[in-house]
């Protein structure tokens, strides 16, 4: 079965620096891979997805991801934190062989401090 | 209007109760299901069903039961409520590609 870990289930960064969630997946065939963020009170929102083309993924909100199969890696990353980023995050996967199951990890809450 | 809305938004209960909770979606898509949110848990799976006639237990489906009435419609039915299942309900749905999930605003389940 696939597996999803979030390194750090909280993270603060000051307005303007660099954000950086982890997400490590675990299985023998890389997985399509998302990030979800979930912001008060509402349900998730796909932020962005991985499903083979470029290794590179950009998405919503100026947050993009890197897809590192060497390290079984899929950090999301956004080089200025705005005050609205602040929500929580999730990573999931879902098994290429198998589209029904989608694993998710436990999520980073990120703080945004002016 | 929401694509994927979820019935009732709040809810609070007693132990013992029967409890159904809605979810209907106008994406026309044909895969749905449910999840439950608990804090440092993430999202886990309940059940989901790929169409009307095929609905498949998820990893913690105990205690819970669902319908799928239509295309439309996907119901999650707590038999017997007890206070463990206190939690955040999430309904989806998956698009024919099937690579990406959409999810309702959640039910946010309490059980006294």
């Amino acid at each position: 079965a696939q597996s999803v870990t979030q390194l750090g289930s909280h993270v603060s960064v000051s307005e303007g620096a660099l954000v950086l969630l982890r997400c490590n997946y675990s299985s023998s065939v890389p997985p399509y891979l998302f990030w979800y963020v979930q912001y008060p009170n509402q349900g998730l929102q796909l932020l962005l997805k991985y499903t083979s083309a470029a290794t590179l993924v950009k998405g919503i909100n100026g947050f993009e991801a890197e897809f590192k199969k060497s390290e079984t890696s899929f950090h999301l990353t956004k080089p200025s934190a705005h005050m609205s980023d602040a929500a929580e995050y999730f990573c999931a996967v879902s098994d290429r062989n198998n589209f029904n199951k989608f694993y998710f990890g436990s999520g980073t809450k990120l703080n945004v401090k002016p | 209007d929401a694509d994927v809305t979820q019935t009732p938004r709040n809810r609070i209960t007693k132990t013992g109760k029967r409890i159904m909770l809605e979810c209907s979606q106008t994406k026309g898509h044909d895969r749905m299901y449910w999840y439950r949110q608990d804090p440092g848990l993430g999202l886990r799976l309940i059940y989901y069903s790929f169409d009307v006639k095929d609905i498949n237990k998820g990893e913690i489906s105990d205690g819970y039961s669902v319908s799928r009435q239509a295309q439309a419609k996907f119901s999650l039915s707590l038999e017997s409520a007890i206070p463990n299942q206190t939690a955040l309900y999430f309904c989806a749905t998956s698009e024919p590609t099937r690579d990406t999930q959409y999810f309702g605003p959640g039910t946010r389940l309490t059980v006294l």
